[in-house]
């Protein structure tokens, strides 16, 4: 078992739809990283959370540290969110990923 | 754009080679860390440094080795390369390198191993 596991492995949606992508794991880790990557293979940085919840635009993510969960939320999506996302644990001074999540946001 | 940039774009070259890679942090970030990622095991951590000091390891295997010189730009070295080296190699900075930074990526150098 891998030890981040994210769900779903693939999501198509329908453009102004809500999206949650969710991310679980089983480690102790000092940080979490959501990450984005497009299909020309860039990777850009959208969140790093310890605790709580962080909003950027339509992105929300959020973590529950005790249930070792957590959740990145698209609201009104768009086909420009189009895109892998990417789980992944800062576990002392290593980085452990999830599999990523392939979103399509159809017109 | 990030502010992290890597040199080649794209390297094909053939097995039993070695190969540099390049990066350049953005600007005042002290630390460069190395990914990999490849079809069948996706991103793995390589290596990371802060100030020219190595300061954490990954699954990066012995035949390759990195470091990070005074100007703070990091290399990846790359030898006796085999098929399943095959892979985008991502290097990312950070200011502190600790784990409460934000890590910022560079674009990636494809590389193809024939």
């Amino acid at each position: 078992k891998n030890e981040v596991e994210q769900s779903p492995q693939n999501l198509t949606a329908q453009e102004g739809e809500f999206i949650t992508i969710n991310c679980s794991y089983s480690v102790g880790i000092s940080a979490l990283h959501w990450l984005q990557q497009h299909p020309g293979g860039g990777i850009v940085s959208l969140f790093m959370l310890s605790s709580g919840k962080k909003k950027h635009g339509r992105l929300i993510a959020t973590i529950n540290i005790q249930e070792k969960h957590s959740s990145l939320h698209i609201t009104a999506s768009h086909p420009r969110d189009s895109a892998v996302y990417i789980c992944a644990v800062r576990v002392n001074n290593d980085m452990r990923f999830g599999a990523g999540t392939r979103l399509t946001v159809k017109p | 754009d990030s502010g992290v940039t890597q040199t080649p774009k794209h390297l094909i070259t053939a097995t039993g080679q070695r190969v540099t890679l390049r990066c350049s942090p953005r600007s005042g970030d002290l630390s460069v860390y190395w990914y990999q990622q490849s079809l069948d095991q996706g991103l793995q951590f390589l290596i990371q440094y802060y100030n020219g000091e190595e300061r954490a390891k990954g699954n990066i295997l012995e035949r390759f080795s990195a470091q990070q010189f005074p100007d703070l730009h990091s290399e990846l070295n790359l030898s006796s390369l085999e098929l399943g080296d095959s892979a985008l190699y991502f290097c990312a900075s950070s200011p502190r390198g600790s784990s409460g930074d934000e890590q910022f990526f560079g674009p990636g150098t494809r590389l193809t191993v024939l």
